[in-house]
């Protein structure tokens, strides 16, 4: 299988808890966006990565959330001291960009459901 | 800042007819992509069709194909003979062409249509 994977799929935490989500993008793409997900609504962009690079971080990002990407290859999204505002659905997905920005189509994974309770 | 509008919650076509779904957006900028998407209740989100702003001609894959009309700002889907399968949310999405300032190139996402197909 060549797509978007991510991990764990569903996710079931007490609040105050830390969780991590592990995202493995298609092979040869060199972005990687997180973007999150709440019922009724579009995805919402949080971060992205050009290789290991952060390049951009949306207000919705904040400074319980962390995202990381060790050698532009998987990316995990970390959420320190988790709330119950923070129950969504967390989606990676990555695209083959080239450096003027120029770039190709996003491609999804399935998503991580968190559920803070 | 750009924003997509998606008007329709919900719509719901009958097996083998046509639908459309509606979907206007808002840019100052001149060269873009728009994308139509499709969330089937599994969750994951599967690109149906998409059109670069440059590009006169209309899009089109097999029974999907849009009607983008630039001057006005719109961008609908067409679906035609349409199939049990295509049940789901749809999303349109605007994603800028360049590292213009602040996008580099992340999607902005519509609030969806939810379709049912009815049998």
């Amino acid at each position: 299988d060549t797509g978007v994977s991510q991990n764990p799929r569903h996710k079931i935490t007490k609040r105050g808890q830390n969780v991590t989500f592990r995202c493995d993008p298609i092979s040869e793409h060199n972005r990687l966006y997180w973007y999150r997900q709440t019922l009724g609504q579009g995805p919402e962009f949080l971060t992205y990565f050009q290789n290991e690079a952060q390049l951009e971080k949306s207000r919705l990002l904040s400074d319980r959330f962390s995202a990381e990407r060790p050698k532009g290859s998987f990316s995990t999204l970390e959420i320190q001291r988790t709330e119950q505002g923070d129950s969504a659905m967390y989606l990676c997905a990555s695209s083959l960009t080239l450096p003027t920005g120029a770039g190709n189509t996003i491609y999804f994974g399935e998503g991580s459901w968190l559920t803070v309770v | 800042a750009q924003t997509v509008t998606q008007s329709q919650p919900e719509m719901s076509v009958q097996e083998a007819e046509t639908v459309t779904l509606s979907c206007t957006y808002d840019t100052s900028e001149s060269d873009y992509y728009l994308f139509w998407y499709k969330q089937p209740p599994s969750r994951q989100m599967i690109l149906v069709i998409r059109q670069e702003a440059y590009k006169q001609q209309n899009a089109t894959e097999n029974r999907f194909s849009v009607n983008f009309q630039k001057a006005a700002k719109s961008f609908s889907l067409k679906i035609s003979d349409s199939q049990l399968g295509d049940a789901a949310m749809y999303f349109c999405a605007y994603r800028s062409f360049m590292n213009y300032g602040g996008s580099q190139g992340n999607l902005i996402f519509g609030k969806g249509t939810k379709l049912s197909v009815k049998p």
